[in-house]
């Protein structure tokens, strides 16, 4: 079955280093998100991608955060100057359509610690 | 606020009990999905639910998209352990592209 992959699973970087999350969504899908989930916290909305553009992005996606899509199969999130608090699990998702008309699926996500 | 209550927050029960799950909003969503999350995991979609009164059914989970399409329920029969996780209903708000996340109930089937 088609899945999600993040790489890496655990990522530890120091206090203002650049990180950059990597995902393949899946194969067939155009709509690609992230979501970052604190320790015990809810699953947050970062930022909606579709058509090589940013569709939506939330009030937590600021400048520090870019997202691109090098190549046909691969969707980055890159944090330029990582703080502490930017330590939580990080979600890739896609989906065939917009949220409206479709589901989305995730990734078994990316442990980022920043120490 | 919150776009999308659950509740109940947490919830421990014995192996075999049956249990509901509620995430209920003021505003009408087109659709309505339910995760299952495992600690150190992505969610897992269990089910999407589209029309208004909508029962669908998976294994022993049951689940129900109010006639408004404002809420939603998880009906869990005869609980296992397997069945312990965090449980996310999400859908997409009435304007913008995205998967907005209910506040997730803490399921411990504790055998």
């Amino acid at each position: 079955e088609p899945e999600v992959t993040q790489t890496p699973s655990h990522q530890v970087t120091q206090m203002g280093q650049e990180v950059i999350l990597r995902c393949v969504p899946i194969s067939n899908h155009l709509y690609f998100y992230w979501y970052r989930q604190i320790l015990g916290q809810k699953v947050e909305f970062l930022v909606s991608f579709y058509n090589n553009e940013i569709s939506e992005k939330s009030e937590i996606f600021d400048d520090q955060f870019s997202v691109e899509r090098p190549d046909g199969s691969n969707f980055t999130l890159k944090i330029r100057s990582t703080k502490l608090e930017d330590s939580a699990m990080y979600f890739c998702a896609s989906s065939v359509g917009g949220a409206r008309n479709t589901e989305a699926f995730f990734g078994q996500g990316t442990r980022l610690t920043v120490v | 606020t919150q776009l999308l209550e659950q509740s109940p927050q947490f919830l421990s029960i014995q192996e075999g009990e049956n249990l509901t799950v509620y995430c209920n909003s003021s505003s009408v969503f087109s659709s309505l999905q339910w995760y299952r999350q495992e600690p150190g995991e992505g969610p897992v979609l269990l089910v999407t639910v589209v029309t208004g009164g909508e029962v669908k059914k998976l294994k022993r989970l049951t689940f129900q998209f109010g006639d408004a399409r404002k809420d939603s329920s998880l009906h869990i029969t005869a609980a296992q352990p397997g069945d312990t996780g965090l449980y996310l209903c999400a859908g997409p708000p009435p304007t913008g592209n995205q998967f907005y996340f209910g506040t997730g109930t803490s399921l411990t089937v504790i055998p």
